[in-house]
């Protein structure tokens, strides 16, 4: 089935820095790609999703590629703040399973 | 438009008994999935119902079990409970109707329910 790996964390980051989490995935075909977040004590929440190679997923000012050609999806956002720390998920369609997620990369971000 | 609602959103059981978690969807939404989150495993699939129906199942032992109601809202329940199921259960929503994968069609998840067991 379709597998995603994603850098683990956690990341610690100064508040304005720059952001980069990692996600490479293995599928069959070319399923839609997700990110998810989720804030201390909540549920997780879709962030941003891309649905063919090519297209830029963007909220919030994080942006994700889906590339083809290096089966990744890397998390960006050029400038963070505190209340972006949580824990970020990559994710996309398991036929049969639903979704499939990476492990999940905890981020602070400090004043 | 509400969101995905889980009840209760906390419950303490000891070994051995059991439990049932509800949860309602996004109005509209017939495709329900349940997800087992715990820190050593990260989040895994339990399963997914549709129209009252399971359509899919992960890899969990019998103990856990579910069901739809004619209204979407969904139950799961486990019995006899072990200490490893402590666990946040999150349920999620979805307007997917087909079954040739999960396409371009977000899930949207409720805050979960926490379960210890002691």
């Amino acid at each position: 089935g379709n597998s995603v790996t994603q850098m683990e964390g956690p990341v610690t980051l100064s508040e304005e820095a720059f952001l980069t989490i990692n996600c490479t995935y293995t599928a069959t075909g070319y399923p839609s790609l997700f990110w998810y977040v989720q804030y201390p004590g909540e549920g997780l929440q879709l962030l941003l999703k891309a649905t063919k190679a090519d297209d830029k997923g963007s909220n919030k000012g994080f942006e994700a590629t889906y590339r083809k050609e290096t089966t990744s999806f890397h998390l960006e956002k050029g400038s963070v703040q505190v209340s972006d720390s949580a824990v970020y998920f990559c994710a996309l369609p398991n036929y049969g399973q639903n979704f499939v997620f990476g492990p999940g990369t905890r981020l602070s971000v400090l004043p | 438009k509400a969101g995905v609602t889980q009840t209760p959103r906390y419950l303490i059981k000891t070994r051995g008994q059991q439990v049932t978690l509800s949860c309602s969807p996004i109005s509209g939404h017939r495709s329900v999935s349940w997800y087992q989150q715990t820190p050593g495993q990260g989040l895994q699939f339990l399963f997914e119902y549709f129209s009252e129906t399971q359509r899919n199942k992960g890899n969990f032992p019998g103990r856990f079990s579910g069901r739809q109601f004619s209204n979407s809202r969904s139950e799961m329940n486990v019995s006899t409970l072990e200490l490893g199921d402590s666990a946040l259960y999150l349920c999620a929503s979805s307007s997917r109707t087909g079954t040739s994968g999960s396409g371009s069609y977000e899930q949207y998840f409720g805050p979960g329910t926490r379960l210890t067991v002691t």
